[in-house]
């Protein structure tokens, strides 16, 4: 059973598009999260919630908007796509947001926007 | 100064030695590190985590903590070819949300 999944793995969409990225966890973790991983391979914080609040709201343009509709859901949805978006995009889960709980990685969602 | 730095390698090591992987953090204050493994084209694995100085042991790996030095290492012993991937470092800090700030990640070529 995989623990943390994400649909879709591949996502290819042209600029100016809306789309929106699903991730969902069956740990029965509390806390949920969106990284970005760039082209250098850079993995940054987009959000982070917990139970279904917001706990970080890195800088990220407003185009991004999570929405957590449960604990065991988090969704990313963008707006106006960009060229600049194009990433892989990576959900995690935590058991809670103490510090030094550790994350659990989705598979990841390869985002090219043309 | 980034808040995580490694060196992006690579670095190639023959099979069966030892891989040094080092980190160093800008953060006086971060309080959890950990090491994640992540193959191409994957997501990032946790590979050791650690909280306090000194050395942790996990088979073949050991993680190295000096935080007066503010420095982190993963050692791994008996390098396989399996352990050619990119290794990134990951603090965090009290009060941050549990957030992971990592490092751009050191690729490990491991050569027969």
């Amino acid at each position: 059973d995989t623990a943390v999944s994400q649909t879709p793995k591949y996502l290819v969409t042209q600029m100016g598009n809306d789309k929106s990225i699903k991730c969902e966890q069956n740990l029965g973790h509390d806390t949920m999260y969106w990284y970005k991983q760039d082209s250098k391979k850079f993995l940054k914080i987009m959000f982070s919630y917990n139970n279904k609040e917001l706990i970080i709201n890195e800088t990220v343009p407003n185009r991004f908007s999570p929405k957590s509709p449960d604990k065991a859901h988090l969704n990313l949805h963008i707006n106006s796509l960009e060229l600049g978006d194009s990433a892989v995009y990576f959900c995690a889960s935590s058991q809670d947001w103490t510090t030094g709980k550790t994350q659990y990685f989705g598979p990841g969602t390869r985002l090219l926007v043309l | 100064q980034k808040e995580v730095e490694q060196n992006s390698g690579p670095l190639s090591v023959p099979e069966g030695a030892i891989a040094s992987l080092n980190c160093t953090y800008s953060d006086r204050v971060s309080q959890s590190f950990f090491w994640y493994r992540q193959y191409s084209g994957k997501s990032p694995e946790l590979i050791m985590s650690i909280y306090s100085n000194g050395d942790k042991e996990d088979g073949r790996f050991t993680a190295q903590l000096n935080k007066a030095s503010q420095y982190v290492s993963l050692l791994i012993r008996d390098s396989q070819p399996s352990d050619s991937a990119t290794y990134l470092c990951a603090v965090n800090r009290p009060g941050g949300g549990n957030k992971l700030t990592f490092g751009t990640g050191t690729q490990l070529k491991v050569e027969l």
